[in-house]
């Protein structure tokens, strides 16, 4: 059975750091396109970043230079690095797989963790 | 950056046909998902590549896509199936993965 679990998140003052992990289980991260989603409370999903299989990173601009994805292929762990938190980070932080298809990637997120709470304070 | 939009909300009776759309500059060049999120939990993908289902999704979940708009249709609606309801694509322009604004759908 395919699960992902997040953790890490919590309270943090505005300028601090926090890193998110993301531990998987039924399929190996390395393997997948692993991205971070999040959701501003009682607002819409807003993609953040991805982790190709080839380790390959994108990010979106609201968080380029401030956030780093990785993943301990030993550990079958994602993470985030999120540094010069704002106010406007805190959010509910998900982590998805993107959905393969017989060798295709769909671009597209077939699970998802529960998600966890980043509250920063400004 | 590419956007996407949605109607904030929708009103459907029970047993009716539910339409959501999303709208985008050539959105029809591109491949779209479509999630659904109930309160306090996770998002569900209900459709990929415009008009697929994953395993497990009802049939009355159908989708299309061509021109500027996409659409979610759900034929028969239920009570269940009350959730807010996100759009997404991929912009291969800028590598990136962007949500559409969500609709809030009712069932009443």
């Amino acid at each position: 059975e395919v699960q992902l679990v997040e953790s890490g998140g919590g309270f943090i003052q505005s300028g601090g750091s926090l890193r998110l992990s993301c531990a998987a289980s039924g399929f190996t991260v390395s393997n997948n396109y692993m991205t971070w989603v999040r959701q501003a409370p009682g607002k819409g999903l807003e993609w953040v970043s991805i982790i190709y299989n080839t380790g390959t990173t994108y990010y979106a601009d609201s968080v380029r230079g401030r956030f780093t994805v990785s993943r301990d292929n030993s550990n079958n762990t994602v993470y985030l690095q999120m540094n010069s938190l704002r106010g406007e980070d805190t959010a509910v932080y998900f982590c998805a797989r993107d959905m393969i298809l017989r060798g295709v990637i769909i671009r597209g997120f077939d699970s998802w963790g529960q998600g966890t709470l980043v509250t920063v304070s400004s | 950056s590419y956007e996407v939009t949605q109607p904030p909300s929708l009103s459907v009776s029970p047993g009716q046909t539910a339409n959501i759309t999303c709208s985008g500059d050539t959105l029809g060049d591109k491949y779209i998902c479509w999630y659904q999120q109930k309160p306090g939990q996770s998002p569900v993908l209900v459709i990929f590549q415009d008009n697929k289902r994953p395993s497990g999704i009802p049939e009355r979940f159908s989708g299309s896509n061509s021109g500027n708009t996409a659409t979610l249709t759900i034929s028969g609606t239920q009570a269940v199936d009350e959730a807010d309801y996100y759009c997404q694509t991929w912009d291969s322009s800028t590598a990136s993965y962007v949500f559409g604004t969500g609709t809030k759908v009712t069932v009443l």
